[in-house]
């Protein structure tokens, strides 16, 4: 099955807790992306990576970092999580880089931060 | 800054009638617009693309882009109550790598 999987599906942690999200396309594409969606359904890009380069980082708190191993995968960690975290965090992948090239997302991961 | 506006925020239809949602954005820049569905406690997934003004069809889903209104509009056929969800506007301009999404309309049908 080719697709954008992502682990886990739930995470549930305490403020100061570090976390880490996987993701991983089967798609054969050579970009991918972490969105954060809010509460009120808000999307917005956090990181994009293009062949394991960094090419867009929006503004993010330094907390936050993505980690590339191949074109396959991307994941990210927090470092220290606070309340405002709690969001799902969506991944996906592109065939090329740029807003024209079609996005496929991933079922996102859900962070709970008490 | 770019902005994405959606409406209506919710709606409510009967099997089988049409749906029709729209958005409307701050400049006429981009040159792609899509439409996406996401299910609860799903990802998104991407109805139809458009990239021209005028009309495209991807099955019962019709998207209409007028870039001189700054508008997309997207009609759902003869709708099912498994096309129950949020849609999602996004808007992309191609020299900033990045899509910009609305905050969607919460489509409900009922049988």
């Amino acid at each position: 099955e080719t697709a954008v999987f992502q682990t886990p599906n739930y995470h549930v942690t305490q403020v100061g807790n570090e976390v880490s999200f996987n993701c991983k396309q089967t798609l054969g594409h050579d970009t991918m992306y972490w969105y954060k969606q809010d509460s009120k359904k808000l999307l917005k890009i956090m990181f994009s990576y293009n062949n394991k380069q960094l090419i867009v980082n929006e503004t993010v708190p330094r907390r936050f970092s993505p980690q590339s191993s191949d074109k396959a995968h991307l994941n990210l960690r927090i470092k220290s999580v606070e309340p405002e975290d709690s969001a799902v965090y969506l991944c996906a992948s592109s065939y090329g880089l740029g807003a024209s090239y079609e996005q496929y997302f991933g079922p996102g991961t859900r962070l709970t931060v008490l | 800054q770019q902005k994405v506006q959606q409406s209506p925020e919710s709606l409510t239809v009967s099997e089988g009638a049409m749906a029709s949602l729209n958005c409307t954005f701050s400049d006429g820049t981009s040159d792609n617009f899509r439409w996406y569905r996401q299910h609860s406690g799903k990802g998104l997934e991407v109805l139809v693309s458009i990239f021209s003004d005028g009309e495209k069809e991807e099955g019962r889903f019709t998207a209409h882009l007028n870039r001189a209104s700054l508008h997309v509009s997207l009609h759902i056929r003869e709708p099912q109550p498994s096309d129950s969800a949020v849609y999602l506007c996004a808007m992309g301009a191609g020299n900033t790598r990045k899509l910009i999404f609305g905050l969607g309309t919460t489509l409900q049908v009922q049988p």
